[in-house]
Formats: C-alpha cells, structure tokens, sequence
C-alpha cells in the first residue's frame, strides 16, 4: 500500500536548534506539499514542488526555514535556528499533477510533530 | 475575503441527522475543488471531489456555486463514525491547495 512516509514522527527540540524534518513521497507522484498545522491557523501551505522543482515558498519564513528536494524519493524541511512559535505538526503530501497542471488528490504523511521548548 | 473560509463549528447533531457545510473562496478562477476529512491526530485524506454538476458519494453530496464562490458539503443520515473535522480545499492561482480551517462535526449517540 503506498504511502508518503514523514520522519521524525515526534521531535522535542530547544529554542536555538535545528530541526530536519524528511519526507518521501509515493512514487510517481511528481508534486511536493509541505504544510504546518495549528490550532490558530490550520493548514498553511509553506513550499511545494513540482518535478523536484521549487514552485512556491511564499509561506515559509526565509530566515529560518529552508525546503529542499535532493532527489525524487527525498523531500526536507528544515529549520534552523528553530523558535517556540515553530511548535505545530508538519505534514508532507505527495500528488500527481494533471496534464492540464493541477493538482489532483494529495496524499499526506502522518505528520511531525515539532515541540520547541 | 480570506482565500478560503469555513465555519468552526462544531456542528453537534444526533445519529441520522442531516447536516451541511458551507465554504467560502476567493479565487475566482480556481477550478477544482475538494472536501477531505480529517481526524482526531491524523492527517488529513481525501472525501470528495467538487464538481461543477455537482456529485453524490452515498450519503454524502458535494456542490458548488461558482456565482457566489461557494462549495457545499451535505451528510445525510449522520453516523458517530462521520466525527471529524471536514477541510475544504481550493486551489491557488499556482495550482497549490489552500485548505479552510475546517469545520468540526461532532455526532453523538
């Protein structure tokens, strides 16, 4: 059964540090979402690609948060330093474009769960 | 007008009700639509497609009203296991998903 896998699941972290967080997609899927979730601003979308390309990261903070996609099976997100307001779950999915360029079902990850103390 | 708007809710209605949903976008250009659920502690995962004719999954129908940039989800017949947060998703002008906050159903016995 495919799936888009997220490691760490949980991670407790202290201000100041950096934080990795890795994701691999299902394979074939040739579109990348990373997103954060709280309880005060639900999903928000930080960066995505398509065909390992960054399209957009208009909501990640550029001083701290950088995304990444070395490879095909490889998506990162990482942090660093990392704050307290960082705290949220972190969820990566995967999708296959149309040929008309949107973006069909997205398959998510169960999640990181980041907690900067 | 915020890209996507949903009510909070919760919505708290007894087993076999009838309850709807309604979400608000901005991007008058978008052209697909989504309704996913999501649970307590999970990730969110795909309901239902929204499409212009609108469409029926059982006991669930989605529509959307493009004049009034407005999608719709309708739960018929409601069972305890339909609690969840639903999520509606619009796209972006870029093709990226924007997801509302979600509405919280709660359905009790």
């Amino acid at each position: 059964d495919a799936r888009v896998t997220q490691t760490p699941r949980d991670k407790v972290t202290e201000m100041g540090q950096e934080v990795t967080m890795r994701c691999q997609p299902i394979l074939g899927h040739n579109t990348v979402f990373w997103y954060r979730q709280t309880m005060m601003q639900g999903l928000e979308l930080l960066a995505y690609f398509r065909n390992r390309a960054p399209l957009d990261d208009s909501g990640m903070p550029k001083d701290r948060f950088s995304a990444e996609m070395p490879d095909a099976t490889l998506a990162t997100l990482k942090i660093q330093p990392s704050e307290p307001r960082d705290s949220a779950v972190y969820f990566c999915a995967s999708g296959l474009a149309t040929t008309s360029g949107s973006t069909g079902e997205l398959f998510f990850g169960e999640g990181s769960r980041l907690t900067v103390l | 007008r915020k890209e996507v708007e949903q009510d909070p809710g919760p919505f708290n209605v007894p087993e076999g009700a009838t309850v709807a949903f309604n979400c608000t976008y901005s991007n008058s250009a978008s052209q697909s639509f989504f309704w996913y659920r999501q649970d307590c502690r999970k990730e969110p995962k795909l309901l239902m497609s929204v499409y212009s004719s609108g469409n029926e999954d059982g006991r669930f129908t989605a529509q959307l009203n493009r004049a009034s940039q407005y999608i719709s989800l309708l739960i018929r017949d409601s069972k305890l296991s339909d609690s969840a947060t639903y999520l509606c998703v619009v796209p972006n002008s870029g093709y990226a998903l924007n997801f509302g906050k979600g509405t919280s159903l709660l359905v009790t016995p």
